[in-house]
């Protein structure tokens, strides 16, 4: 079935360093790929999103890329702050899904001051 | 203005009772979902609404039924609670095209005694 890997699990930075966690989709039909982020006590919220037409996108300090071949996509935090720490998720859906958005396990993200 | 909204916001019952969550979403959207948070924060799918139709219902007891009054509304209600219930229950909308965010309800933990 459809799944989404994501690595690593927990990962703790410095402040002002960079935090990459990357995944991996099984379904080569995936053609959107969000990314969400989960603070404590509150739902996950999206902060970017990539589509199968696009190799990277880039949002003041969170990039993402994605090789379709292989069948990897990539988040990037650079220069990280203390607010950066939460849970972050991979996610793909694809057209004929019916809506249906398959998560990654999720990254816990601590960036320590 | 909040987008989605789901009550209650924290929801504790003894086992065999049947309780119900509710959602809605202003956002004007198509699509609305149910979602389950373990405690290991695994995000897995339960239900999606299409203009209130039943899109994806996902390997679910039938104790769980869904009911969506109108475009705007994605109630949950769970028979017979079992304490393999207790998680963190989301609520979410999307629009129309398969490509879009689906927008978080900020969860309803249950918790089953």
């Amino acid at each position: 079935g459809e799944n989404v890997e994501q690595h690593p699990s927990t990962l703790s930075v410095q402040e002002g360093d960079s935090a990459v966690i990357k995944c991996t989709y099984s379904d080569s039909a995936s053609n959107y790929f969000p990314w969400y982020k989960q603070e404590l006590g509150k739902g996950p919220q999206l902060i970017i999103d990539i589509r199968s037409n696009v190799g990277e996108k880039k949002d003041q300090r969170i990039a993402v890329t994605l090789n379709k071949t292989a069948k990897h996509f990539s988040l990037h935090i650079t220069e990280t702050q203390p607010e950066d720490s939460a849970v972050y998720f991979c996610a793909a859906r694809k057209e004929t899904g019916g809506f249906k958005t398959i998560f990654g396990a999720g990254t816990r993200l601590f960036v320590k001051a | 203005d909040t987008a989605v909204s789901q009550t209650p916001k924290y929801l504790v019952t003894q086992m065999g009772n049947d309780k119900s969550i509710k959602c809605e979403q202003n956002l004007g959207h198509d699509t609305m979902y149910w979602y389950k948070q373990d405690s290991k924060k695994f995000l897995k799918i339960m239900f999606s609404y299409n203009n209130k139709e039943l899109i994806i219902n996902e390997t679910v007891p039938n104790r769980f039924s869904p009911k969506s009054p109108d475009k705007a509304h994605l109630n949950l209600h769970i028979n017979s609670l079992e304490l393999g219930d207790s998680a963190v229950y989301f609520c979410a909308s999307s629009g129309r095209d398969f490509n879009t965010e689906a927008f978080f309800g900020q969860g309803t933990r249950l918790t089953v005694v």
